[in-house]
């Protein structure tokens, strides 16, 4: 089954550095890959995919992912992390014929000033 | 745009009452899914639709659970009877004709409450 992995429940970062939201995933197949954004009491926001080409992948305000096959890894990340980033984080694969995503359980982002 | 728009944003129910849930997706949006949230169980794919046409419902927890999609522009969750094990916050999304490969549009989400 087509599945992604988030091994960590949170991140705590100083304002300023750079951050990183770890994901790996097990797909048979080519892999399309996308990171969503919570914040409080919101719905889930797009950032950024991955479905063929270049493994560095650029998205919103900032972030940036890169795919990576020999570790089966696609790790979101930003050169100096903002308070304002603070936030749930989910990775998420196409599944059931590439209609249906499939979530991560959440990485919860905690940058300190 | 407006988003998709989901209503109500919150509701608190007696167990046993009937709940509808209901969404407007974005406009031209052929795909809305209808996804609930928790913290024992993360995110979850209930249902969803193409077209208007139910693919999917394999998510859908129990029989008391039923997903409707008239037409285009709106589609109700309903769960009858409710129980407390139903509390959750519940997400419609809609995404575009090409389906899941591109990025799917997630309203506020409805906080449903079962006393």
């Amino acid at each position: 089954a087509q599945s992604v992995a988030q091994p960590e429940d949170q991140v705590n970062v100083a304002e300023g550095n750079p951050l990183t939201v770890k994901c790996t995933y097990s797909v048979s197949g080519n892999p399309y890959l996308f990171w969503y954004v919570q914040y409080p009491n919101r719905g889930l926001q797009f950032l950024l995919k991955y479905i063929t080409g270049d493994n560095l992948v650029k998205g919103s305000y900032g972030f940036e992912a890169e795919f990576n096959k020999s570790q089966t890894s696609f790790h979101l990340k930003k050169p100096s992390a903002l308070v304002s980033d603070s936030a749930l984080y989910f990775c998420a694969t196409l599944t059931g014929g590439g209609n249906k995503l499939t979530f991560g359980t959440g990485t919860q982002l905690k940058v300190e000033l | 745009d407006a988003g998709v728009i989901q209503s109500p944003r919150h509701e608190v129910t007696e167990m046993g009452q009937e709940v509808t849930l209901r969404c407007k997706p974005i406009s031209g949006h052929d795909y809305l899914f209808w996804y609930r949230q928790t913290m024992m169980r993360g995110l979850e794919l209930l249902i969803y639709f193409n077209n208007n046409v139910p693919i999917d419902d394999s998510g859908m927890p129990e029989d008391r659970f039923s997903a409707k999609m008239p037409n285009a522009s709106f589609s109700t969750l309903k769960i009858q009877p409710s129980e407390p094990r139903d509390s959750a916050v519940y997400f419609c999304a809609s995404s575009p004709a090409t389906g899941g490969s591109n990025e799917q549009y997630f309203g506020p989400g409805t906080r449903l409450t079962v006393t």
